[in-house]
């Protein structure tokens, strides 16, 4: 099973609009992280907002919010006020904790955000 | 604090030829993985380090193998290329490996094979 599932290729919003990104997460590991980067064309992965499974509060980063539901294991990106600098590739990731040996990175397909003026 | 960088940026090689990478941490960082991206199969794990040994490995053949040094920095070497080697090879470091730890990215090295 994919450790991350991103369901949306493509996504449009309008500029000053908000805008949800989906992801699904599937593991059994009771300690994880949760990681959205934000890819530009430029092609450098940025670190955006992370999120842990013991946080009781969902995580916010300037306009960048986690909408963290651990019981439906998914962990949707929310970005307010769309700026057309918004427009990049978005990937969702995860971390395992210490249960697993492995506990690399796993990223999601990610999801083409455009920003309409 | 200065953040990742690889080198070299951009490379251009023949098919046959080998490749070596190069990818500074952050410093303090002790762990650094190495991914793949290109446009048909998108982000690929290749490999992490920790303290100089290989604790992950991805679904690649052999010809890709990397290294990790006591100061942390890692490279990462391609032998014998193919024309489906040519992708953005990026490098990550995070400061150790739970699930806290936030990785962050370098520019990436954009490799051709012609």
């Amino acid at each position: 099973a994919q450790k991350i599932t991103q369901t949306q290729p493509g996504m449009f919003v309008q500029e000053k609009e908000a805008v949800t990104l989906d992801c699904t997460y599937d593991t059994s590991d009771p300690s994880y992280g949760l990681f959205w980067y934000k890819q530009p064309s430029s092609g450098e992965m940025i670190f955006l907002i992370y999120q842990g499974s013991y946080d009781q509060q969902n995580a916010t980063e300037g306009r960048y919010s986690l909408n963290f539901q651990k019981a439906r294991k998914s962990a949707n990106l929310v970005i307010s006020a769309s700026q057309l600098g918004d427009s990049a590739m978005y990937f969702c990731a995860m971390r395992e904790g210490r249960l697993f040996s492995g506990n690399q990175f796993y990223f999601g397909t990610g999801t083409s955000l455009t920003v309409i003026p | 604090k200065a953040g990742v960088t690889q080198t070299p940026r951009y490379l251009i090689k023949t098919r046959g030829q080998q490749v070596t990478l190069s990818c500074s941490p952050i410093s303090g960082h002790r762990s650094v993985s190495w991914y793949q991206q290109t446009p048909g199969q998108g982000l690929q794990f290749l490999f992490e380090y920790f303290s100089e040994t290989q604790r992950n490995k991805g679904n690649f053949p052999g010809r890709f193998s990397g290294r990790q040094f006591s100061n942390s920095r890692s490279e990462m070497n391609v032998s014998t290329l193919e024309l489906g080697d040519s992708a953005l090879y990026l490098c990550a470091s995070s400061l150790i490996r739970g699930s806290t730890d936030t990785q962050y990215f370098g520019p990436g090295t954009r490799l051709t094979v012609l």
